[in-house]
């Protein structure tokens, strides 16, 4: 079975600051990685994922992660936060190889509240 | 156009009752999830399905029934709601059943069973 940790509950930084939430995951098997964000009282949106190739990833909005299979991780930063990240963030895997006819299962951590100040 | 949504955004219900959401995606997509999202912000899957074959199917009451008359739209049935069945409900979509594929949330049912 697959797990995500998300050690980090709450991140407060301020606006212009660097920014980094840390996503260790655990699995016997290759993985699929992904970063959601999920606005306040909107649903989850997809802001990253890493399938294969470059283990660096970028999203459209200045976010990047980094797949790093040694030690399990795929953190995500940020050079310079806006008040408009504020948001839940949540980190999650998929079995790249499931059994057949296993579907997309994705396993979440239990999510970053990332406060940005002025 | 929403791409996914769900009806209703809020339910507030009395125990023992059932009730239904539904879900509507217009991207096209053959597979369909249903989400829950506990007051600690913990989501985790439910149930999964394939050109309205169920693939997934987690350890959820049988209290929980979801049907899917078609490709675009899956709608969750909750019998005998319990006080623990409270929390936020969404609904995804995927192009196929790929473990790559990105899912597409709908906004969330707030549920509250008092």
């Amino acid at each position: 079975a697959q797990s995500v940790t998300q050690l980090d509950s709450q991140v407060p930084v301020f606006e212009e600051a660097p920014v980094e939430l840390r996503c260790n995951y655990s699995s016997s098997v290759s993985v699929y990685l992904f970063w959601y964000v999920q606005y306040p009282n909107q649903g989850l949106q997809l802001l990253l994922k890493y399938l294969s190739g470059s283990t660096l990833v970028e999203s459209i909005n200045g976010f990047e992660a980094e797949f790093n299979k040694s030690q399990t991780s795929f953190h995500l930063r940020k050079p310079s936060v806006h008040i408009s990240d504020t948001a839940e963030y949540f980190c999650a895997v998929s079995v790249r190889f499931g059994r057949a006819g296993g579907g997309n299962k994705l396993t979440f951590g239990t999510g970053t509240q990332l406060k940005v100040e002025l | 156009d929403t791409a996914v949504s769900q009806t209703p955004k809020y339910l507030v219900t009395q125990m023992g009752n059932d009730k239904s959401i539904k879900c509507e995606q217009n991207l096209g997509h053959d597979t369909m999830y249903w989400y829950k999202q506990d007051s600690k912000k913990f989501l985790k899957i439910m149930f999964s399905y394939n050109n309205k074959e169920l693939i997934i199917n987690e350890t959820v009451p049988n209290r929980f029934s979801p049907k899917s008359p078609d490709k675009a739209h899956l709608n969750l049935h909750i019998n005998s709601l319990e006080l623990g069945d409270s929390a936020v409900y969404f609904c995804a979509s995927s192009q196929s059943r790929g473990p790559g594929d990105t899912q597409y949330f709908g906004p969330g049912t707030r549920l509250t069973v008092l």
